[in-house]
């Protein structure tokens, strides 16, 4: 079936530090791929998404390109910063339902 | 803004209550789905909805029901509540399947956490 796979966290970085979050997928078809993120006592926010191959999500800083030939979706950002410290989960789109990671904990430090 | 609202943020319950969670959504979305959160489980699949008075099980359908009256409105139920349902609870909505595939994102409520005593 369809699933979702991410890091383990937690992932503790500097401020201004080079992110990266992998995240790969099994599934059929042609999925749509998100990265949501969660702080904390919140639910998830949608950070980015892609609908098809080769796309690349962007917002807030963050980037994740859909790429079909690793079935990856990688998230990044060039500078954290302390108020990016969340849970951030990849989740996949496939017909009518949605599968999520585990998440990934990321603590950014000052 | 969108939203989806949960009506209780933290709840305390003593095993073998009934307990109802509630669910809002003002964006006309045709799904409606329902998740707990548990630490390094990430997020699981009790109930879904895709229409008024319709429900598909999730991954972990034991020991909760759903009703789904109106469009807006889902509700989680526990008919006898116990210790191990003690978690985040998510609700969360989408457009249906007619909908393109860029506008179909779940939306998430703030989340109900719930103690079982």
């Amino acid at each position: 079936g369809d699933s979702v796979t991410q890091m383990e966290g937690p992932v503790t970085l500097s401020e201004e530090a080079f992110l990266t979050i992998n995240c790969t997928y099994t599934a059929t078809g042609y999925p749509s791929l998100f990265w949501y993120v969660q702080y904390p006592g919140e639910g998830l926010q949608l950070l980015l998404k892609a609908t098809k191959a080769d796309d690349k999500g962007s917002n807030k800083g963050f980037e994740a390109t859909y790429r079909k030939e690793t079935t990856s979706f990688h998230l990044e950002k060039g500078s954290v910063q302390v108020s990016d410290s969340a849970v951030y989960f990849c989740a996949l789109k496939n017909f009518n339902k949605f599968y999520f990671g585990s998440g990934t904990k990321l603590n950014v430090k000052p | 803004d969108v939203k989806v609202t949960q009506s209780s943020r933290y709840l305390v319950k003593r095993t073998g209550e009934k307990v109802f969670l509630e669910c809002v959504q003002d964006m006309d979305h045709e799904n409606m789905f329902w998740y707990r959160q548990d630490p390094g489980l990430g997020l699981r699949l009790i109930y879904f909805s895709y229409d008024v008075k319709m429900k598909e099980k999730g991954d972990i359908p034991e020991g909760y029901s759903v009703s789904r009256e109106k469009k807006e409105r889902f509700s989680l139920i526990l008919e006898s509540a116990s210790t191990n349902q003690t978690s985040m609870y998510l609700c969360a909505s989408s457009l249906g399947l007619a909908a393109l595939s860029g506008a179909n994102v779940l939306t998430f409520g703030a989340g109900s956490r719930l103690t079982v005593l």
